[in-house]
C-alpha cells in the first residue's frame, strides 16, 4: 500500500543550526503538508503546498520556516535557525486532488521526525 | 472557525469490551469529520471519515462512528476492544474537505487483560 515517508526519524541539532526533514508523498498525490505535535499539544497545521506553492499557512509558519519540492519526489521543510521551541514531532501529509473544484481528499500522514533542539 | 472537542484524555477499558472515544465539533459550514490513530511510534492512520454521506461511517478495525448534527458530535465506538487497539486517537475537523485539518487533542486508550 503506497505511503508517506518522512526522513530522518529522529534528528538532534544544536540551537541556531538549520535542519531540513524530508519527505516523500505518495506518488499520485499533489497536495502536501507539514504538521507538528509538540509533546503534550495538539497536532497544529503548518503549511500546505499545491502546485509548486504554498496555497496556506498558519501563524507558527513564520519567517524561519520554509518549504521546497526539489524534484519530483521529495518535499522539504527548512528550519533556518532552530529555537528550543521548534522541538516537536513534525508531520508530513499529503492527500489526492479531485474533481473540477480540486477538492482535496483525506490526508495521509508519515511517520513523522522527531526534531529536538538542544 | 473549526474546532474539536476530545472530552477524555484518558480512557480505559477490558479487552473485550466496548469502546465510546467521544468527540465534539464546532464548524461553521457542513464538515468533514476524520478518526485519526497513531500507535507508538508509527504515523498518523486514518480510521474513518464522514464527508457528508451516511451518517453512520464505518472505518478499519471494526471501529465506526456516527455524525449526529445535532449534539454536534462524532464520537467513536468499538463493540469489543482488542489489545492491539491501545493507541491515540485523534478526532479532526475540516471545514467541507478544503481548509486545512484541526486536530483535538487527543485520547489516550487503554486495554486492560
Amino acid at each position: 500500500e503506497p505511503e508517506v515517508t518522512q526522513t530522518p526519524s529522529h534528528q538532534v541539532t544544536q540551537m541556531g543550526q538549520e535542519v531540513i526533514l524530508r519527505c516523500v508523498p505518495i506518488s499520485n498525490h499533489l497536495y502536501f503538508y507539514w504538521y507538528r505535535q509538540i509533546l503534550g499539544q495538539k497536532v497544529e497545521f503548518l503549511v500546505s503546498f499545491y502546485n509548486n506553492e504554498i496555497s496556506e499557512k498558519s501563524e507558527i509558519f513564520d519567517d524561519q520556516f520554509s518549504v521546497e519540492r526539489p524534484d519530483g519526489s521529495n518535499f522539504t521543510l527548512k528550519i533556518r535557525s532552530t529555537k528550543l521551541e521548534d522541538s516537536a514531532m513534525y508531520f508530513c501529509a499529503s492527500s489526492e486532488v479531485r474533481g473540477v473544484g480540486a477538492t482535496k481528499t483525506e490526508a495521509f500522514f508519515g511517520q513523522g521526525t522527531r526534531l529536538t533542539v538542544v | 472557525a473549526q474546532s474539536v472537542t476530545q472530552l477524555d484524555s484518558h480512557v480505559s477499558v477490558s479487552e473485550g469490551t466496548p469502546v465510546l472515544l467521544r468527540c465534539n465539533y464546532s464548524s461553521s459550514y457542513s464538515p468533514s469529520l476524520f478518526w485519526y490513530v497513531q500507535h507508538p511510534n508509527k504515523g498518523l492512520q486514518l480510521l474513518l471519515k464522514y464527508t457528508s454521506a451516511a451518517t453512520l461511517v464505518k472505518g478499519i478495525n471494526g471501529f465506526e462512528a456516527e455524525f449526529k448534527k445535532s449534539e454536534t458530535s462524532f464520537h467513536l465506538t468499538k463493540p469489543s476492544a482488542h489489545m492491539s487497539d491501545a493507541a491515540e486517537y485523534f478526532c479532526v475537523v475540516s471545514d467541507q474537505g478544503n481548509t486545512p485539518l484541526v486536530f483535538g487533542k487527543g485520547t489516550r486508550l487503554s486495554v486492560i487483560a
